[in-house]
This record gives structure tokens, sequence and C-alpha cells, in this order.
């Protein structure tokens, strides 16, 4: 049930591009996108409904593509502030389900 | 300022000794929720609340109480505590719950159960 993320891991030079892709084996209402730094609290970046809407956040933005329920977040010129452990959500029946996140490092 | 509180934001208990995490919101949210964090695991969801009195289970419900008397609290209610409930828990609140809102998280519970 728990959508699988890839990659786990990625590093990055500042500047450079990512893609964190998040795939699910069930049917979807939506698909949510949170970042979270080491200590604090998830915050919420984006959300997409059917339709396979994109949506962007500063230099962020994702897609949705619902018959392969699949979403891909894509992180543009990476800034330093952009580190973090990145988790998709995603959304059945009044439940939202998490991923296992995709830790995200930029290097100056 | 729009915001979930939590209390206390660290706790070390034995087990066995009853706790209350408090949550409370001041958006006038409808959906509030309690997760759990573990190394390798993300976030798994304990329970939710689509509104006053009407709760349900999430994906990890065994060893959890809540309740929703009033619109703005959630408190989460552990009986007996075990060491496998040592975790980071965060409460969470959106407008709705069928997913077309993002939620907001608070700052988070850090819990040692001896």
């Amino acid at each position: 049930q728990q959508p699988v993320q890839s990659p786990q891991a990625v590093i990055l030079r500042e500047g450079e591009d990512a893609v964190i892709n998040c795939s699910s084996s069930k049917a979807l209402y939506s698909v949510h996108w949170y970042r979270q730094k080491h200590g604090e609290a998830p915050v919420f970046l984006m959300i997409l409904l059917k339709g396979g809407e994109q949506k962007g956040h500063e230099k962020i933005s994702a897609s949705f593509n619902e018959k392969k329920q699949q979403s891909s977040l894509y992180l543009t010129a990476s800034q330093l502030s952009y580190s973090g452990t990145y988790f998709c959500g995603t959304e059945g029946a009044q439940k939202l389900v998490f991923g296992q996140g995709t830790r995200l490092t930029i290097n100056p | 300022e729009a915001q979930v509180t939590q209390n206390p934001r660290y706790l070390i208990t034995v087990t066995g000794k009853k706790l209350t995490v408090t949550c409370s919101q001041n958006m006038n949210h409808e959906y509030m929720s309690w997760y759990r964090q573990d190394p390798g695991l993300g976030l798994r969801q304990i329970y939710y609340s689509m509104n006053v009195e009407v709760t349900d289970k999430g994906d990890v419900p065994e060893g959890y109480k809540v309740s929703r008397k009033e619109k703005r609290n959630f408190p989460l209610i552990l009986e007996s505590p075990s060491p496998n409930q040592t975790s980071l828990y965060f409460c969470a609140s959106s407008q709705s719950g069928r997913g077309a809102d993002g939620q907001y998280f608070g700052p988070g519970t850090r819990l040692t159960v001896l």
C-alpha cells in the first residue's frame, strides 16, 4: 500500500537538476509532495489531483500520471535550501499514505 | 499565526505508564491526523478524524487511542506504552480529508519508552 519512491537518496551540486519518482499499486485520487528538513516537521509543497495536472512551486514542479499511478517531482537549478527529505503521499479512502522518502543533498 | 501545536515536545517514560500527547490547531480545520515516523519507514498514519466525534484507524493503530471532542483538539493516548512505541510523532491537520488540501504538521513529539 505504501507508495514506492526512487531514488532513495541523491546528491547534487548546486544548480543541477533532480527528479524524484513516486509510484503506487493502487488507484489514486491525488498525490501530495512534502519536504522535511532535518529535525523539523514536514512542509507541504504541492498537491496534484486526477487529470495529469502539473503544478509548480518556485523551481519545483511535479506531474501526475493517473493511468500509470505515478508522480514525479522535478527540481531544476537546485539551491542549497532544497536539501532535505522529500515524501510523496498518495491519497485513497480519506487516508494519506506516505512513501519512505528520498533524501536530497545539495552541495555547493 | 496559523499553526498546529503539540505537547510535550520530548518525553521519556517507562513501560506501562499511561501518557497523553496533546495536539491543537487554530485554523478551524475539519481533518486531523496522527503519524509516527521511524527511520527507513517514512510517516505512517496512526489515527485520523474527519470531524468532531468522527475518528478512524490508520495503518498502525495498535496500542493507541484518540478522541475528538472539540474541533481544534486531537489528543493521542497511549494507555500502556511499550518500547516499540518509541518514535517521533506528528500531528497534522487540513481543511478537508478528501486529499484536496495539503496537511499542516505540528513540530513533533519525540517519545522514548524505556
